[in-house]
């Protein structure tokens, strides 16, 4: 089963673009790499998903190396209503959606 | 669209006592997730329901848990009875289909119990 590393946190200018990195180097063919986020008392929200390509949403981009043992979310220009914690997820077998401790984002005015 | 809604948003009750906490999944997904969070052990998936039927119950924490989904939009997770240890935020969330295919889940804004 594929698991994720990430750095426990992060500080990122407002305005300039957050980098988070992810790790998991036993990925799977198949597996998709996920990203959720949580703001402080709120539900994760759904950022972006991709399984070998880069990927590009109102939200934020999702740049997946070529060997698929890393990943990376770029939030272009962070905003302080960024701040929350960021989920890196790798799909386990069936429908076991497992989290794990994130990064803590601070964008900083 | 209506998201994933939870009920009560927040409950506070006495150790011994049942807690009932409800969830409406989006109109059409099959798949249904109940999560716990807390300081100490982040998120953790309790159990998963496909097309109403509990798939894994395996993060259920022990037997005073139970949960139920009689229709394809209502579930409930029930604690009986309850004990301090127990407060948390629970979320349900719901999706449609197999994750496998790269759909997604979606996450109720939680219900926040605390047991006194």
């Amino acid at each position: 089963d594929a698991k994720t590393t990430q750095p426990p946190s992060m500080d990122c200018a407002e305005g300039r673009a957050a980098n988070l990195p992810c790790n998991h180097s036993t990925i799977s063919g198949n597996e998709y790499v996920y990203w959720y986020r949580q703001i402080h008392s709120q539900g994760p929200q759904y950022i972006i998903h991709g399984l070998k390509n880069n990927e590009t949403n109102e939200m934020a981009s999702l740049i997946i190396t070529e060997d698929r043992k890393s990943s990376t979310l770029i939030l272009p220009h962070a905003t302080l209503r960024d701040t929350a914690v960021y989920y890196c997820i790798v799909l386990l077998t069936g429908n076991q959606f497992y989290f794990g401790t994130g990064t803590s984002l601070t964008v900083i005015p | 669209d209506a998201g994933v809604i939870q009920s009560p948003r927040h409950e506070v009750t006495e150790m011994g006592q049942e807690v009932t906490l409800r969830c409406k999944p989006i109109s059409g997904h099959n798949s249904l997730f109940w999560y716990r969070q807390t300081m100490m052990r982040g998120l953790e998936l309790l159990i998963y329901f496909n097309n109403n039927v509990p798939i894994d119950d395996s993060g259920m924490p022990e037997d005073r848990f139970s949960a139920k989904m009689p229709n394809a939009s209502f579930s409930t997770l029930k604690i009986q009875p309850s004990e301090p240890r127990d407060s948390a935020v629970y979320f349900c969330a719901s999706s449609w289909e197999g994750l496998g295919s790269g759909n997604t889940i979606y996450f109720g804004e939680g219900s926040w119990l605390t047991v006194v």
